[in-house]
């Protein structure tokens, strides 16, 4: 059974900071990745996707990568800011629809 | 498009009493999905259709949770009799294939059992 895990579960930086959200998966048997925002109560933003046959994905100041062998994903983002401030949700998805990890809640401080 | 649409937004009910929660896919996704978020658990998928039919229900918690989806545009979500722990928001999500297509989540529906 796949299993999702995200470290840090919180996280708190200050403005312009570059950050690492990090997510690993324990069935490397994947169809894709993906990322998703969610803000205090509102629904999931998809932010990236990344394919099983793809090592990184970009937006703006997004950049996801995946190492499908190891069963890790990072989400890197460049000079936080606090329009940042959510929590961060990472989901494979294999032959089961997305398993989700419990997510990073990120807090950009000004 | 307009995306997912769930309603309602916000229900609040007392134990006992029957709840149905609706979901507009994305015209034109053929797979509709129901997830459960809580605190505790995270988010948790309860079922999922391929044109209209249920594919897999093994996360549905219990008999007292269905779901149906009559045609394309449009899915149910009833818990009956609903109990205190089905406090929770449900989201609804479409996607245009399996696999490697992305999934659209509606904005939620929050419900409260008393």
């Amino acid at each position: 059974k796949q299993e999702v895990t995200q470290i840090p579960a919180a996280l708190s930086v200050p403005e312009g900071e570059n950050l690492v959200l990090n997510c690993s998966f324990t069935d490397s048997a994947i169809y894709n990745l993906q990322w998703f925002r969610q803000d205090p109560g509102k629904g999931l933003t998809s932010l990236l996707l990344i394919q099983s046959s793809q090592r990184e994905q970009t937006s703006g100041r997004l950049n996801a990568s995946l190492d499908k062998s190891s069963g890790r994903s990072t989400l890197y983002i460049a000079a936080s800011q606090p329009g940042d401030s959510a929590t961060y949700l990472c989901a494979v998805r294999g032959n089961t629809p997305l398993v989700f990890g419990k997510g990073t809640r990120l807090s950009v401080i000004a | 498009d307009a995306g997912v649409i769930q309603s309602p937004r916000h229900e609040v009910t007392e134990m006992g009493q029957e709840v149905t929660l609706r979901c507009k896919p994305i015209s034109g996704h053929d797979y509709l999905f129901w997830y459960r978020q809580t605190m505790m658990r995270g988010l948790e998928l309860l079922i999922y259709f391929n044109n209209n039919v249920p594919i897999d229900d093994s996360g549905m918690p219990e008999d007292r949770f269905s779901a149906k989806m009559p045609n394309a545009s449009f899915s149910t979500l009833k818990i009956q009799p609903s109990e205190p722990r089905d406090s929770a928001v449900y989201f609804c999500a479409s996607s245009l294939a399996a696999g490697g297509y992305e999934q659209y989540f509606g904005p939620g529906t929050r419900l409260t059992v008393t």
